[in-house]
């Protein structure tokens, strides 16, 4: 079974330039995640869909990030314009259900620096 | 609310050493709780998780977590260290939704 395919892998940019992380889930996971990991924390929690709707946005500064799951399967997640605090590992990770306990798998991540 | 805290953000441990990593957590409703391994340049794994039921769970790896209500803690432990154990080590909470929230993880070091 394939996992959750993330890219790119390692982005460079400068400071107010814009940015965009692609995901695609597990074949049939219809709830998706999007985690911000700055060095020395664990990961925070930026958005969650349930098929192509949001659920939990709460965490997502909406004046510079955006994300969007069209057709309820790949997702994107873009910056614009970056700040240098938004250097992190973005990562994506999907489940196959919004129960207590479903395993979210996570994706190796996109690795962001911004100069 | 949740919250979780990973005291020691660095372990260091012999090959064949016994690896304990501390997680103490927060919860207003009964919490579920699960261990991740992050490995260098990779997202993270389950190791193990508690829902309800028997409180020592046993996880991949050869690693076991017991849950502790009073102490609230959920300790990750492991009888002997193997070298491809070194890696990051999150513990996170959920509470009456699917959020997870993680701690800052600690790195351990395993040393031949």
């Amino acid at each position: 079974e394939a996992g959750v395919a993330q890219s790119p892998r390692y982005k460079i940019i400068e400071k107010r330039q814009s940015v965009a992380f692609w995901c695609n889930p597990i074949s049939g996971h219809a709830t998706l995640y999007w985690y911000q990991q700055i060095l020395g924390q664990g990961p925070k929690l930026l958005i969650q869909f349930q098929n192509n709707g949001v659920v939990d946005d709460s965490q997502l500064p909406k004046d510079r990030f955006s994300a969007e799951r069209l057709k309820g399967v790949d997702s994107t997640l873009k910056i614009q314009p970056a700040k240098l605090e938004d250097s992190a590992v973005y990562l994506c990770a999907s489940s196959a259900s919004r129960d207590r306990g479903t395993e979210a798998f996570f994706g190796q991540g996109t690795r962001l620096t911004v100069v | 609310a949740q919250s979780v805290t990973q005291l020691g953000s660095h372990v260091s441990v012999s090959e064949g050493a016994l690896v304990l990593l501390r997680c103490n957590y927060s919860s207003s409703v009964p919490p579920y709780l699960f261990w991740y391994v992050q490995y260098p340049n990779q997202g993270l794994q389950l190791l193990l998780k508690y829902t309800t039921g028997a409180t020592l769970v046993k996880g991949i790896n050869g690693f076991e977590a017991e849950f502790k209500k009073s102490e609230t803690s959920f300790h990750l432990t492991k009888p002997s260290a193997h070298m491809s154990d070194a890696a990051e080590y999150f513990c996170a909470v959920s509470g009456n939704t699917d959020k997870l929230i993680f701690g800052t993880g600690t790195r351990l070091q395993v040393f031949p």
